[in-house]
């Protein structure tokens, strides 16, 4: 079936560093991809999207590239602050339904 | 604040127990999505419903139900509660029904705590 790994965390990093968090997909067809992002105590915030092969999504300083050769949107930001300090979630969806499959989530540690 | 309410925020219950979930999506969506994140299973997609219909199903229990209402708010009952449904139980929203065009925001979350 359908599914997205992500790459184990937690990921700690020092503030300015560079960000790669590592995002695979399986699926029938193409998928819609996503990068949600969770912060202490809240819901899931969209962080960015792409909807066809080739498409680069960005948002606040972060992208991702959906590669269809490689099943892969990584998530990567140049200059991480604290404040993005959260759980990322890399996720796969369809057309016709609103149905979303989610990896397991990378914790993402910034410090000052 | 995404604009989607969940109550309670918190629940504690016993086993065996039945509690319902109650989510208002925000104003204008039409379509209303469960989710449950615990730590063995991560965040799992529960149901999908758009206008009161039944639209997506996924892994949802036999002792889970749920319904969309004609004001489309969404309630999620949980019955015959065991420790595993421990979780936090998020609700969803979108103006449509696919993933594609419509983006999905994600309510609080209830936390269920069944002891």
């Amino acid at each position: 079936g359908n599914s997205v790994t992500q790459m184990e965390g937690p990921v700690t990093l020092s503030e300015e560093a560079f960000l790669t968090i590592n995002c695979t997909y399986t699926a029938t067809g193409y998928p819609s991809l996503f990068w949600y992002v969770q912060y202490p105590g809240e819901g899931l915030q969209l962080l960015l999207k792409a909807t066809k092969a080739d498409d680069k999504g960005s948002n606040k300083g972060f992208e991702a590239t959906y590669r269809k050769e490689t099943t892969s949107f990584h998530l990567e930001k140049g200059s991480v602050q604290v404040s993005d300090s959260a759980v990322y979630f890399c996720a796969q969806g369809s057309s016709n339904t609103g149905k979303l499959i989610f990896g397991q989530g990378t914790t993402l540690q910034v410090k000052p | 604040d995404s604009g989607v309410t969940q109550t309670p925020k918190h629940l504690i219950t016993a086993t065996g127990q039945r509690v319902t979930l109650r989510c208002s999506p925000r104003s204008g969506d039409l379509s209303v999505y469960w989710y449950q994140q615990s730590l063995d299973q991560g965040l799992q997609f529960l149901i999908q419903y758009y206008n009161g219909e039944e639209r997506a199903k996924g892994n949802i229990l036999e002792r889970f139900s749920a319904q969309q209402f004609p004001d489309l708010h969404s309630e999620l009952n949980l019955s015959s509660l065991e420790l595993g449904d421990s979780a936090l139980y998020f609700c969803a929203s979108s103006v449509g029904q696919g993933s594609y065009y419509n983006e999905q925001f994600f309510g609080p979350g209830t936390r269920l705590t069944v002891l």
